[in-house]
């Protein structure tokens, strides 16, 4: 299957700095990405649709400004977490198919996903 | 927009014993539903899809059943095993979100041994 590649897998940082996450599709383009936060035991809540070439999408209630999203490529976005909180701590994952944001249904595949512990 | 539930949102089951997990979703037009299956601290992985022209879809000891006129669609494992021990996920294809998919809450799935 298509793979998607997610740096950093862990990542500490004090409270107040910002953390760059980046997701990659290694083997196929993606005109549109997916950020999910995932807190413990608990379910993949979508923050924001990430388009090449164009604004993000947020979800409502997920602040654009503390979460900078760009794509730049067909092969990468990346989600900053500005000024971030322990509140922010979670673990963050991205998700993209050949197809998605194409109009068509297929398959999605997942980064590894990036745990970020804000102290 | 669409909405996914699913239950139950534990299920312990023996080893050997088959394992059901139900979904339900709301938008009538959705037309994708994958179940991902995700071990602690990792990735979801797709373990089976079925789209909504297909009524049954086997692969080897999993299978997914979709009721389009119930909105609702169910994933079935049999002959469990320790290793089956995870958290599954339903979801449903949005057509207003760009080909997001929505998630249901999850299940975590025990196989005692």
């Amino acid at each position: 299957g298509a793979v998607v590649s997610q740096h950093p897998s862990w990542v500490i940082c004090k409270s107040g700095t910002s953390v760059k996450i980046e997701c990659r599709s290694l083997d196929f383009q993606a005109t549109t990405m997916f950020w999910y936060r995932q807190f413990p035991k608990q379910s993949l809540m979508l923050m924001a649709t990430s388009n090449e070439g164009s604004k993000a999408t947020y979800e409502q209630g997920v602040e654009k400004d503390k979460f900078l999203i760009n794509h730049a490529s067909l092969t990468l976005s990346t989600l900053t977490v500005t000024s971030a909180h322990p509140e922010d701590s979670s673990f963050y994952i991205c998700s993209a198919g050949p197809t998605s944001g194409r109009g068509a249904v297929g398959e999605l595949f997942f980064g590894e996903g990036s745990r970020l512990t804000v102290l | 927009g669409e909405n996914v539930e699913q239950h139950p949102s534990t299920l312990s089951v023996q080893e050997g014993d088959s394992a059901v997990i139900k979904c339900t979703y709301s938008d009538s037009a959705s037309n994708y539903f994958p179940w991902y299956k995700q071990e602690l601290g990792k990735r979801p992985q797709l373990i089976i899809d079925i789209r909504s022209n297909v009524g049954e879809k086997k692969d080897q000891r999993i299978a997914v059943t979709l009721n389009k006129t119930a909105k609702h669609f169910s994933l079935h494992i049999t002959e469990t095993q320790p290793e089956d021990s995870a958290v599954y996920f339903c979801a449903a294809f949005s057509r207003g979100s760009q080909g997001n998919l929505i998630f249901g809450k999850g299940t975590k799935l025990s196989v005692k041994p």
